[in-house]
């Protein structure tokens, strides 16, 4: 499997302030991806990166914004964190035969 | 607009048993599917990928069956465990660079 870590594991921040959670992959892939995951709505797709520096937006990006300046690095940023952004994080990466690995993800909550 | 239901959204069944997990998908025009499995508080593990061009994968007790024609897929796991309760998710990538995940089926087996 691909090395795939997450950090931090869990957050907790207050309203309004920024949050950055962090993606790193050991395997040069070009494709990684930020999902969210909430009860009653399962995951959905925040942004992805199909390259350094080339990024575009999933079905949930508003007030999200993501960098990839390396390979091996995918930076999911919270402008100004909400309470609606309370969630568990997942980082994706697309390996071999187009299959997908998933990190452990990060517990954010908003207070 | 591009979509995928699992239905059971919960079952439980005694050990021992064969069973059969459902997903349907809205669109026939697919480029792969793969199921996962989910721990309470835990990532997503990769269990089985099913290319378009395939009918069904098999990895140990699980077999993944995909029939586009008709918009489904089945994750048939025999003589269940109890380590096998967990929830099952099946996701597809629609050939659009981005998996579209189902709600999940969460699978209690009892012993």
């Amino acid at each position: 499997d691909a090395g795939i870590t997450q950090s931090p594991r869990h957050k907790v921040t207050e309203t309004g302030t920024p949050v950055t959670l962090r993606c790193h992959q050991t395997e040069n892939h070009r494709y990684m991806y930020w999902y969210r995951q909430d009860p009653g709505h399962g995951l959905r797709l925040i942004h992805y990166s199909y390259g350094v520096k080339d990024t575009d937006k999933g079905e949930v990006s508003d007030g999200y914004s993501v960098s990839r300046s390396k390979t091996e690095d995918f930076l999911l940023t919270l402008e100004s964190a909400t309470s609606s952004q309370t969630s568990v994080y997942f980082c994706a990466i697309r390996g071999q035969g187009d299959g997908y690995t998933f990190g452990s993800g990060t517990r954010l909550t908003v207070v | 607009k591009q979509e995928v239901t699992q239905i059971p959204a919960a079952l439980s069944v005694p050990e021992g048993e064969n069973l059969v997990l459902n997903c349907s998908f809205t669109d026939s025009a697919i480029y792969n599917l793969q199921w996962f499995r989910q721990d309470p508080g835990k990532g997503l593990t990769s269990l089985l990928l099913i290319q378009s061009s395939q009918r069904e994968q098999t990895s140990g007790r699980l077999n993944a069956s995909l029939d586009k024609s008709s918009g489904r897929s089945t994750l048939y796991i025999a003589a269940s465990q109890p380590g096998d309760s967990a929830t099952y998710l099946c996701a597809v990538n629609f050939g659009n660079e981005k998996l579209t995940f189902g709600t999940g089926t969460r699978l209690t087996i009892i012993p």
